[in-house]
């Protein structure tokens, strides 16, 4: 079983859906992170967060540190959102990330 | 603004040439990172650096050697390339934290197939 899942692996909207994806993880984390990775390949970094609630612009993260669980929301989606959005979390004493096997997200027009 | 440069988006190379991918990045970060990404199987670590000549085995470091002779290079080194290894290569830096939380920032990657 992965350290951390993610679920689900491939999402379709139509422009203009509420988009939520998930990532729970088994092991002790110091950071939660959220990455985005176009075609082409480059992954920047969305957010990182250790508790609560950030958001920037129409994405909203959440993570639920008793549950061992986040979510990445996206409202309003739009084509341009089409992507792969990893989660991947930082464990104590590591600058390491373990990595989540991503979700495809595909917003159609 | 971080930048991360991988030397080639796309590689082809032939079953037992020795491979170099090279990583450069801009921000004088300590730690440095080599990942390899394939369908289904995320992103795994390869090799890990965290100071010049310092390097750590990440979860997948078998067939690969790594160089770090100068802080802001760290170079994957494929000694005898097959065809497991054709993948999507990643370089990403991130600054030494003092809790260990700090983003890595990464390069476009190197899609490398391996004939």
């Amino acid at each position: 079983k992965n350290e951390v899942e993610q679920s689900p692996q491939n999402l379709t909207a139509q422009e203009g859906e509420f988009i939520t994806i998930n990532c729970s993880y088994s092991v002790g984390i110091s950071a939660l992170h959220w990455l985005q990775q176009h075609p082409g390949g480059g992954i920047v970094s969305l957010f990182m967060l250790s508790s609560g609630k950030k958001k920037h612009g129409r994405l909203i993260a959440t993570i639920n540190i008793q549950e061992k669980h986040s979510s990445l929301h996206i409202t309003a989606s739009h084509p341009r959102d089409s992507a792969v959005y990893i989660c991947a979390v930082t464990t104590y004493n590591t600058d390491k990330l373990i990595f989540g096997t991503g979700t495809r997200l595909q917003v159609f027009p | 603004d971080v930048k991360v440069t991988q030397s080639s988006r796309y590689l082809v190379k032939r079953t037992g040439e020795k491979v170099f991918l090279e990583c450069v990045q801009d921000m004088d970060h300590e730690n440095m990172f080599w990942y390899r990404q394939d369908p289904g199987l995320g992103l795994r670590l390869i090799y890990f650096s965290y100071d010049v000549k310092m390097k750590e085995k990440g979860d997948i470091p078998e067939g690969y050697s790594v160089s770090r002779e100068k802080k802001e290079r760290f170079s994957l080194i494929l000694e005898s390339a097959s065809t497991n290894q054709t993948s999507m290569y990643l370089c990403a830096s991130s600054p030494l934290s003092e809790i260990a939380k700090n983003i890595q920032y990464f390069g476009a990657g190197t899609r490398l197939s391996v004939l």
